[in-house]
């Protein structure tokens, strides 16, 4: 089964404070890609950043990076300097290369960001 | 660049009904999907298009839920007829073909079913 899973339902942190959210994905393929996205209130799914799993980088967006460990499948954001727009929910997710462009969600958690 | 636009962004119905989507992709993106949305879940993927075909349509209860994509370009979902457990967020998105380039979403339809 391809699932994804986020360990933490919400989570708070205070401004320009540095938060990790956590993420952890099965899948018996090699070839993927992982997102995170932001989805606020708006409900407007926002990406916040990609990576590809072939690559051992680590992908960096301004305050947003990953830390990507391949062998334990685990993709967690971290958010430096949090911003109060940065409160909203984020979902991990990931796309299976040979799936076209099928995403795999995890159930999100909901990230408050208190002044 | 115009994002994903979709319609209504409310919808309340009576169970039994029907009630439709519609979905008008970025300018360019040949690839269009449809997601579900239940409350306090991640999306989960209903159907694919590749231009006017559906190329993964595996998770669209097809006894009340059908869509189209005439002409490659705007997508409508309609469910008929509606049941309560329809009630959730209905996402749309598109994309540039090929494997992994970004979706992009639109702000969905919020469905509830009384």
């Amino acid at each position: 089964a391809q699932t994804v899973t986020q360990s933490q339902p919400e989570m708070s942190v205070q401004e320009a404070e540095t938060v990790t959210l956590s993420c952890t994905y099965d899948t018996s393929e090699s070839n993927y890609y992982l997102f995170w996205y932001k989805q606020p209130p708006s409900r407007q799914m926002i990406l916040v950043i990609r990576q590809e799993a072939y690559k051992q980088q680590n992908a960096t967006e301004n305050r947003f990076s990953v830390n990507f460990q391949k062998a334990a499948k685990s993709f967690s954001l971290k958010i430096s300097d949090s911003q109060l727009g940065d409160t909203a929910m984020y979902f991990c997710a990931f796309m299976i290369y040979n799936q076209g462009g099928k995403l795999i969600f995890g159930q999100g958690t909901e990230l408050s960001v208190k002044p | 660049e115009a994002g994903v636009v979709q319609s209504p962004r409310y919808k309340i119905i009576e169970k039994k009904q029907p009630v439709a989507f519609w979905c008008n992709p970025i300018s360019g993106h040949n690839t269009l999907y449809w997601y579900l949305q239940n409350l306090g879940q991640g999306p989960e993927l209903l159907i694919r298009y590749e231009n006017e075909e559906a190329v993964d349509d595996s998770q669209l209860p097809k006894d009340r839920f059908s869509a189209e994509r005439l002409k490659g370009v705007d997508s409508t979902l309609k469910i008929q007829p509606a049941e309560l457990g329809d009630s959730a967020v209905y996402l749309c998105a598109s994309s540039l073909g090929g494997v992994g380039n970004r979706q992009f979403f639109g702000p969905g339809t919020r469905l509830t079913v009384l």
